[in-house]
């Protein structure tokens, strides 16, 4: 069953731009984090953030949480043509349990 | 390290036949997860490992499917009879906790005609 899901669906923008992404899930969360796919390549996770985090950073990366609303997003500042990627949230739900995930958001960069 | 290896990177087989996926994880990564990935449901759990035990095997879609870890270095899962229907990027991740950080490995992208 699906925790998360990803808004939107794909976005497409050009290089320089920065892109958001935005992630919702249904249970209460220790963590949330985030993963990204290249085309035809396993997941590589990107950055985590607790539940009694409200911001993260990670060089380009910046991600927020919302207990309340249960919701995340990603933004990823000046967007390079190498961004172009599916990207994913996970959840874990309840402690002890495997990372669900979302269906993912495919973000496209043209230069 | 090498990092989460898979093999074989393709499979193409006929309906009926056996498949079986192979794993290496990272060594030492106590946790290792199985996932099937296909455009329609997306990314899904199908079983995890803790110390090589099963942990839990609810996403395991029917009694075709079976995965074992015999060692903290090897996993397979099998499909027996495969179907059409199975067809999917099967995807093994490892980590050092249950929760955090997984390693993916290539994916084994299986075709069943």
């Amino acid at each position: 069953s699906q925790q998360g899901e990803e808004d939107p669906q794909a976005l497409s923008i050009q290089e320089g731009e920065n892109a958001t992404m935005n992630c919702s899930y249904k249970t209460s969360i220790n963590n949330l984090q985030w993963y990204r796919q290249n085309s035809g390549r396993g997941l590589v996770h990107l950055i985590l953030i607790r539940s009694n985090e409200r911001e993260k950073h990670s060089g380009r990366l910046r991600v927020t949480l919302d207990t309340s609303k249960k919701s995340s997003s990603l933004l990823i500042t000046a967007s390079r043509a190498a961004d172009t990627a599916s990207y994913f949230c996970a959840t874990d739900g309840q402690a002890g349990t495997a990372l669900i995930f979302g269906k993912g958001t495919t973000l496209s960069v043209s230069s | 390290d090498a990092g989460v290896i898979q093999s074989p990177r393709h499979e193409v087989t006929e309906m009926g036949q056996e498949v079986t996926l192979r794993c290496k994880p990272i060594s030492g990564h106590d946790y290792l997860f199985w996932y099937r990935q296909t455009m329609m449901r997306g990314l899904e759990l199908l079983i995890y490992f803790n110390n090589n035990v099963p942990i839990d095997d609810s996403g395991m879609p029917e009694d075709r499917f079976s995965a074992k870890m015999p060692n903290a270095s090897f996993s397979t899962l099998k499909i027996q009879p495969s179907e059409p229907r199975d067809s999917a990027v099967y995807f093994c991740a490892s980590s050092l906790t249950g929760y955090y950080g997984y390693t993916f490995g290539s994916g084994t992208r299986l075709t069943v005609v």
